[in-house]
């Protein structure tokens, strides 16, 4: 399965993008990249997700490198809200388990 | 809406007591996910199940966890004779798709299990 790197921690002063890197240098052509997150006490929440395009949303872009090894999450105004442990998850071609890791820890600072 | 309700949401137990956590999915979603959450960890799988039949439980720790959903909707995750190494934060989620692990998961705010 292929396994993803993040920093543990990172700080962002509010109103300003966060820019959450991920590597994946073993994905595979089929496997999709995710992005999660958890704030405090409650359960992962779903932000992005995509494949092999740049992706954004309302919560989100996403922002995959063209040989698809590493992806950056961008948060473009970080509020305190945004506080939370953010996963990149790399969808494995066999099963069905989501494997989180240990996630970056973003502080949004005042 | 009704998202995905988990309960009790704390729970503690004295070590060898017997635990049931229930996991409410979000109506009409065909497949149904359970986490445990060591502290500081991210969550790791425990089993999988579309509609009634799991088809996935390579993540139970040991013989003592034990899940079931015999109706297709409502799950309970039982734990035999708990182990102080069994507390944790205990994950339900649930999606629509078939597939599971290609559509959004939903998850429940868990359930905080306490081994004495």
């Amino acid at each position: 399965d292929a396994k993803t790197t993040q920093p543990t921690s990172m700080d962002c002063a509010e109103g300003r993008a966060a820019n959450l890197p991920c590597n994946h240098s073993t994905i595979s052509g089929n496997e999709y990249v995710y992005w999660y997150r958890q704030i405090h006490s409650q359960g992962p929440q779903y932000i992005i997700h995509g494949l092999k395009n740049n992706e954004t949303n309302e919560m989100a872009s996403l922002i995959i490198t063209e040989d698809r090894k590493s992806s950056t999450l961008i948060l473009p105004h970080a509020t305190l809200r945004d506080t939370a442990v953010y996963y990149c998850i790399v969808i494995p071609n066999t099963g069905n388990q989501f494997y989180f890791g240990t996630g970056t820890s973003l502080t949004v600072i005042p | 809406g009704a998202g995905v309700s988990q309960s009790p949401r704390y729970k503690v137990a004295k070590r060898g007591q017997d635990v049931a956590l229930r996991c409410d999915p979000i109506s009409g979603h065909v497949s149904l996910f359970w986490y445990q959450q060591a502290l500081g960890q991210g969550p790791e799988f425990l089993t999988y199940f579309q509609n009634e039949a799991q088809l996935d439980k390579s993540g139970l720790p040991s013989d003592r966890f034990f899940a079931e959903r015999p109706e297709g909707s409502v799950s309970t995750l039982k734990i035999q004779r708990t182990q102080q190494e069994d507390s944790a934060v205990y994950l339900c989620a649930s999606s629509r798709g078939g597939s599971g692990r290609l559509v959004e998961q939903f998850f429940g705010p868990g359930t905080r299990l306490t081994v004495l």
